[in-house]
């Protein structure tokens, strides 16, 4: 079974730029978090999709933003974007995203914002 | 490769010997807890988890512990090779019952084995 695929790895973007980032989970899982790793914070939780719908929200201001599709596949959109958000963003994907399930990591998508 | 965290608490170990990489958790009400393993340039990798209902887990080569009376978790590798280097999070999760999206994670501890 393909493991959690995130698209594209890399990105570089000026300030006040808006970005999309893609993660497509594994196949039959139905929730799919966002995450951001910088070396300052470690890993953060952004939120949580699940059947389309926003489930949980971490503590990011509005320009982040994400939405789920039909078929699980999940974006996020950072808008007018700044310095301080050059970070790894993960995305993470989980059968129901309850109880004890598992989540498993995608490989990231490194930001840069110059 | 990337650099997952700076300044983050190493542990370093010679190969074979077996390594134990501590971890305190935050809130009392958790009830889930999960060991990641990040190695550079890759995304966590899950190596084991434990409910709040038990203290003590094992999977391969790897034991974890969970000490709620202190908020503590321990991940314990035998015998620890040179693939076991990487930075180890420990991530709990505070609503067992509802949504698991939102894990809340530790600092991180780099593993460093010595051939």
């Amino acid at each position: 079974k393909a493991g959690v695929t995130q698209t594209p790895r890399y990105l570089i973007k000026t300030r006040g730029q808006q970005v999309t980032l893609s993660c497509s989970p594994i196949s039959g899982h139905r929730s799919v978090s966002w995450y951001q790793q910088t070396p300052g914070q470690g890993l953060q939780f952004l939120f949580e999709y699940f059947s389309e719908t926003q489930r949980n929200k971490g503590n990011f201001p509005g320009r982040f933003s994400g939405r789920q599709f039909s078929n699980s596949r999940s974006e996020m959109n950072v808008s007018t974007l700044e310095l301080g958000d050059s970070a790894l963003y993960l995305c993470a994907s989980s059968f129901l995203g309850q109880g004890a399930d598992t989540q498993y990591f995608g490989p990231g998508t490194r930001l840069t914002v110059l | 490769g990337e650099s997952v965290g700076l300044h983050l608490p190493t542990l370093s170990v010679q190969e074979g010997d077996n390594s134990i990489i501590n971890c305190a958790y935050s809130n009392s009400a958790s009830d889930y807890f999960i060991w990641y393993k990040q190695e550079s340039g890759k995304g966590p990798q899950f190596i084991i988890d434990i409910r709040s209902n038990m203290d003590k887990r094992q999977g391969q080569r790897v034991t974890v512990l969970l000490n709620k009376t202190v908020k503590h978790l321990s991940l314990q590798i035998a015998a620890t090779q040179p693939g076991d280097s990487a930075v180890y999070f420990c991530a709990e999760n505070l609503n067992y019952g509802g949504s698991q999206g939102n894990l809340i994670f530790g600092k991180g501890t780099k593993l460093s084995v010595k051939p």
